[in-house]
């Protein structure tokens, strides 16, 4: 299995709704990653987890809270968003490796969730 | 901190002709790893190629190959043979060693890249 599947595809709520985004993979990977899309524009990265500790966050507001119950899954819930937060969610993960495997630095994408904040 | 430039926001070639992507960065790293991704409409995000700066060879994969300067910090991409479901948004990223396995990637802004019939 070398795939990253993301769920829901399309996600639409309310500023006051609860849901989340569930992101999963069965390569072996220990380091999962959140980034933000919005139209025509680069990915930009929210979360980093190592061994599902989270290592990096990107100064991204407190309604995002990131989740890594297992090696397997990550979790991004979402809590009073704003309508500017409408955009695709992407999720990755890759390799733990010293240099020498470049294999390990590659990172595998899922396609994303859409997410639409109304 | 390490940036990557796309100068290109779009490009356009013919069925079966060759286009070149540009990309550069900027970094004081002397190891790290360098990848074209490309991003169709269907948004998944696909390893298109990879190199190791500490490879002077050139990657290659199929009709796709790079020209990599590391001294000028260019990284351009080359689609030979173009075909139409090469229309999509080309992303050049960077990364640093996963020597501590959590480093990012970093993007460019992307290329828009359309093929014509």
């Amino acid at each position: 299995d070398t795939e990253v599947t993301q769920t829901p595809k399309h996600l639409v709520m309310g500023m006051t709704n609860k849901k989340s985004l569930k992101c999963e993979q069965h390569m072996g990977h220990r380091a999962m990653y959140w980034y933000k899309q919005k139209a025509k524009k680069p990915p930009e990265l929210m979360f980093v987890y190592s061994y599902e500790k989270l290592s990096i966050n990107e100064s991204v507001p407190s309604r995002f809270s990131p989740e890594c119950p297992n090696s397997s899954l990550l979790n991004l819930h979402l809590h009073a968003l704003q309508p500017e937060d409408s955009a695709l969610y992407l999720c990755a993960s890759s390799q733990f490796s010293g240099t020498g495997y470049s294999g390990a630095n590659v990172l595998t994408f899922g396609a994303g969730s859409r997410l639409t904040v109304l | 901190a390490q940036t990557v430039t796309q100068s290109q926001p779009e490009m356009s070639v013919q069925e079966a002709e060759t286009v070149t992507l540009s990309c550069t960065y900027d970094t004081s790293e002397s190891d790290y790893y360098l990848f074209w991704y490309k991003q169709p409409p269907s948004r998944q995000m696909i390893l298109v190629i990879r190199q190791e700066a500490y490879k002077q060879q050139n990657a290659t994969e199929n009709r796709f190959s790079v020209n990599f300067q590391k001294a000028a910090k260019s990284f351009s991409l080359k689609i030979s043979d173009s075909q139409l479901g090469d229309a999509a948004m080309y992303f050049c990223a960077y990364r640093s060693p996963a020597t501590s396995g959590n480093t990012p990637l970093v993007f460019g802004k992307g290329t828009r890249l359309s093929v014509i019939a």
